[in-house]
């Protein structure tokens, strides 16, 4: 069965941290790895990576993927509390199922 | 562009009943995708459509949960009957072309069984 683990579950920073959120997989076929923002309700898209070692970058936030040890971080430098959110991980198996893990929630206290 | 559309945005109902949600994916998108989410969790694939047909739908509990994809556009998920665990957010998403393009989110239904 397709595994998408995200670590750690919740996490509180002051504004200004840097974080590193984590995702770890196990899929059948592996074709890409994405990370979603999730606010309120509909997650909104960040980032799809589907080589190794290639950074994906945008603003604050950049992400990498490791497909031999099969784990992705994000990484948001100098948080603000507009980043407080739960932060998704996806991942695409050869079937072409996108699924998900439990998510990290992040509380940016200013 | 138009995103995804889905309705309501809030049902209340009580167990044993029937209920049904409906998503109008954006436009020209070929795959639709049927989430469930509970509170704290993250959501849970429980049917993918590829236009008109069903690429998996191994968690969708087949007793009480069905959906359809009429003409490849619209699709609705009903649930018949409702169980209290079945209080969730359903998420309805789309993607142009298969799972390896981003998918779009539309705003959720939250349903409350009492």
């Amino acid at each position: 069965e397709d595994k998408v683990v995200q670590s750690p579950l919740s996490l509180v920073v002051h504004e200004g941290d840097t974080v590193t959120l984590n995702c770890s997989y196990e899929v059948t076929n592996f074709r890409s790895l994405l990370w979603y923002k999730q606010e309120k309700k509909a997650p909104t898209f960040l980032f799809m990576l589907t080589s190794s070692g290639i950074e994906k970058k945008s603003g604050r936030l950049s992400s990498i993927l490791d497909k031999k040890e099969l784990f992705s971080i994000l990484n948001i430098t100098a948080t603000q509390t507009g980043d407080s959110a739960v932060y998704l991980c996806a991942v695409v198996s050869g079937s072409e199922k996108l699924v998900f893990g439990k998510g990290t929630k992040l509380t940016v206290n200013p | 562009e138009a995103g995804v559309a889905q309705s309501p945005r809030y049902k209340i109902i009580e167990k044993r009943q029937s209920v049904a949600f409906w998503c109008n994916p954006i436009s020209g998108h070929a795959t639709l995708y049927w989430y469930q989410q509970i509170l704290g969790q993250g959501p849970k694939l429980l049917i993918q459509f590829q236009n008109n047909g069903v690429v998996d739908d191994s968690q969708l509990p087949k007793d009480r949960f069905s959906a359809e994809r009429l003409k490849g556009v619209d699709s609705t998920l009903k649930i018949q009957p409702a169980k209290l665990e079945d209080s969730a957010v359903y998420l309805c998403a789309s993607s142009l072309l298969g799972a390896n393009t981003e998918a779009f989110f539309g705003q959720g239904t939250r349903l409350t069984v009492v």
